[in-house]
């Protein structure tokens, strides 16, 4: 089945600063790599995608990059904010019934 | 309106109980999931049911009984409880021919003691 990893676990940045994280899978059947952002105690909500088609997608402050010969895909948050404090999870699908598979989340702190 | 609701939202039961946490969604999609998030925030899929039928059963124990009475609904019954079954339990959907975004509910907190 599919395996998802994901760097680093932490990730403390100053405001204003870029995060990156990064994420490797193993099946080249995926097709559909989604993150998710979740707030202490809250659900996990949808962020960005990215699907097999394309290499780049930006969404204001957030930009997801995907190497499909490589099987990684990566999540950068530029000008960082406290808000932008959380877990962080990449996940893929397309593959075994579309589920999503999960990484083990990058815990993200935005030090002011 | 919610799209994807669960209850209940915290639950505490001695070991040795049977408990039912209970999930609707009312986005129209096919697909329903249970995760199990644990203390170290990993997310791992449980069971997912498309259109009332199970097409994913990862490695859970037997005590864990998922039921799917229509598409909208996916319950999930545990029996037995264990303090290892500890832990944030996320409901989800999403349209699974599309294979897209999955909401989630809002996740019960089980606690045995």
């Amino acid at each position: 089945g599919e395996n998802v990893e994901q760097h680093p676990s932490t990730l403390s940045v100053q405001e204003g600063d870029s995060a990156v994280i990064k994420c490797t899978y193993s099946d080249s059947a995926s097709n559909y790599f989604p993150w998710y952002k979740q707030e202490l105690g809250k659900r996990p909500q949808l962020i960005i995608d990215i699907r097999s088609n394309v290499g780049e997608k930006k969404d204001q402050r957030i930009a997801v990059t995907l190497n499909k010969t490589a099987k990684h895909f990566s999540l950068h948050i530029t000008e960082t904010q406290p808000e932008d404090s959380a877990v962080y999870f990449c996940a893929a699908s397309g593959a075994a019934g579309n589920k999503l598979t999960f990484g083990g989340g990058t815990r993200v702190l935005v030090k002011p | 309106d919610t799209a994807v609701s669960q209850t209940p939202k915290y639950l505490v039961t001695q070991m040795g109980n049977d408990k039912s946490i209970k999930c609707e969604q009312n986005l129209g999609h096919d697909t329903m999931y249970w995760y199990k998030q644990d203390s170290k925030k990993f997310l791992k899929i449980m069971f997912s049911y498309n259109n009332k039928e199970l097409i994913i059963n990862e490695t859970v124990p037997n005590r864990f009984s998922p039921k799917s009475p229509d598409k909208a609904h996916l319950n999930l019954h545990i029996n037995s409880l264990e303090l290892g079954d500890s832990a944030v339990y996320f409901c989800a959907s999403s349209q699974l021919i599309l294979n897209t975004e999955a909401f989630f509910g809002q996740g019960t907190r089980l606690t045995v003691v």
